[in-house]
């Protein structure tokens, strides 16, 4: 079974501040999708990136940059100089593809606020 | 391009009341979702549609809950009768499945922005 934990329930930060996200996951299936979401107080989910388990290399988009491990089966999410604007519930899931879609079984959440 | 679009966004109604959700996919999405978020958690998938095909419903509460999706577009979502713990957030989601087999070329979920049931 496909699990997801995000430890942290909520972080804290202020403005400029770098914070990293922890994501680990379980899963038997050697081909598999990891994701992150965030959702901001408007409730619409908003995909921020995908990776597939055969692809170990790290991203870094503007302000923000994933680091994905298989030997520690993690992949952490890090945003740099952040912003009230980055305040929002940030979810990591974990897919194996079911009949041809992404069928994500999601982390439950860690809400981060970022204080001015 | 439009979003994800689900109505209402809320909705407040007693127990043992019928309820029902709209979501219009984004156009020419073959694949729609139905997730359901509990206060503090993340999102459970519900109910899977390939076009107006439900091939994953596993998650589904049969004897309450029922979806159709009868011209592979929009999709409504019932509770009949709805329960106290059926409070949460319903989300829709849609997707391509982009041209090829392999498994890197299936594309991302959008979201909807939810509908927040309150069962009182």
């Amino acid at each position: 079974a496909q699990k997801v934990t995000q430890a942290q329930t909520e972080i804290s930060v202020v403005e400029k501040e770098d914070v990293t996200l922890d994501c680990v996951y379980e899963t038997r299936d050697t081909t598999y999708y990891l994701f992150w979401y965030k959702q901001p107080p408007s409730g619409e989910l908003v995909f921020l990136i995908r990776r597939n388990s055969f692809d170990e290399q790290n991203e870094i988009s503007g302000r923000y940059s994933w680091n994905f491990q298989k030997s520690t089966s993690s992949f952490n999410f890090t945003i740099t100089a952040s912003q009230v604007v980055d305040s929002a519930v940030y979810f990591c899931a974990l897919s194996e593809a079911r009949g041809g879609s992404y069928i994500p079984t999601f982390g439950r959440g860690t809400s981060l606020i970022v204080h001015p | 391009e439009a979003g994800v679009v689900q109505s209402p966004r809320y909705k407040i109604i007693e127990k043992k009341q019928p309820v029902a959700f709209w979501c219009n996919p984004i156009s020419g999405h073959n694949t729609l979702y139905w997730y359901r978020q509990n206060l503090g958690q993340g999102p459970e998938l519900l109910i899977r549609y390939e076009n107006e095909e439900a091939v994953d419903d596993s998650q589904l509460p049969k004897d309450r809950f029922s979806a159709e999706r009868l011209k592979g577009v929009d999709s409504t979502l019932k509770i009949q009768p709805a329960e106290l713990g059926d409070s949460a957030v319903y989300l829709c989601a849609s997707s391509s499945r982009a041209s090829g087999a392999t498994l890197v070329s299936y594309n991302e979920q959008f979201f909807g922005p939810g509908t927040r049931l309150t069962v009182l």
